[in-house]
């Protein structure tokens, strides 16, 4: 059972770009989680979704940051009009749909993004 | 609202000394808690949870409910522990919540 998978490890963006950062749960896993650790800092919650469907998104900047886990495929967590202050390592955990007490998520690699 | 408090961003033991990493939440119903641990540039991995009353690598954690603390404790402090520790809050609905981390550092 493959872990959770996140590409691209290493992302380089131009102020003004656009970052897609992907992530694939773990088989079986329907939640998935982004987190976000800043230089020296710890870790942020960003966002929590479901397939189709933002279940808490209360981490995530007001503007320019977006996520989405559709039914197929990866979740994506997209970054738009880079600044040098999205420089970060962002994590995507996953855990299973069921919510029985011991489950826990399981963290993929995380994708640093780093603006120049 | 602030739900898992970790009031050490740093941490600094020598080898061979206890270490006690902090953690209190708030929460009202019954908490699952547990720690994770990062290793330098590593992903986060699952260190104990608190149902499970074990102990890993010499670390354990005691659920205290009185002072809703669930503090993290290794009588010898290896140089391998330095890492970065979260402690995290599970709330119904698979919510999870992390503390901002208590970096630890064990001096040789």
């Amino acid at each position: 059972n493959a872990g959770v998978m996140q590409n691209p490890r290493h992302l380089v963006r131009r102020r003004g770009q656009e970052a897609r950062l992907r992530c694939s749960p773990m088989k079986g896993h329907s939640h998935v989680y982004w987190y976000r650790q800043l230089p020296e800092e710890g870790l942020k919650f960003m966002v929590y979704l479901q397939k189709e469907n933002i279940i808490d998104e209360s981490g995530m900047p007001k503007e320019r940051f977006s996520a989405e886990f559709p039914k197929e495929g990866p979740s994506i967590l997209r970054i738009q009009q880079v600044v040098r202050g999205d420089s970060a390592a962002y994590f995507c955990a996953s855990s299973p749909l069921s919510g029985h007490s011991g489950n826990t998520i399981y963290f993929g690699e995380g994708s640093w993004l780093t603006v120049v | 609202a602030q739900r898992v408090t970790q009031p050490e961003k740093l941490l600094s033991v020598f080898k061979g000394a206890p270490v006690e990493l902090k953690c209190n939440y708030s929460y009202s119903g019954s908490p699952e808690l547990f720690w994770y641990v990062q290793y330098s540039r590593q992903r986060l991995q699952l260190l104990l949870r608190h149902i499970s009353r074990e102990s890993i690598k010499g670390f354990t954690a005691d659920l205290n409910k009185g002072e809703t603390s669930f503090h993290l404790k290794k009588p010898f402090a290896q140089e391998e522990d330095s890492a970065m520790y979260y402690c995290a809050l599970k709330r119904p609905g698979n919510q999870f919540y992390f503390g901002t981390g208590t970096s630890l550092t064990v001096i040789p």
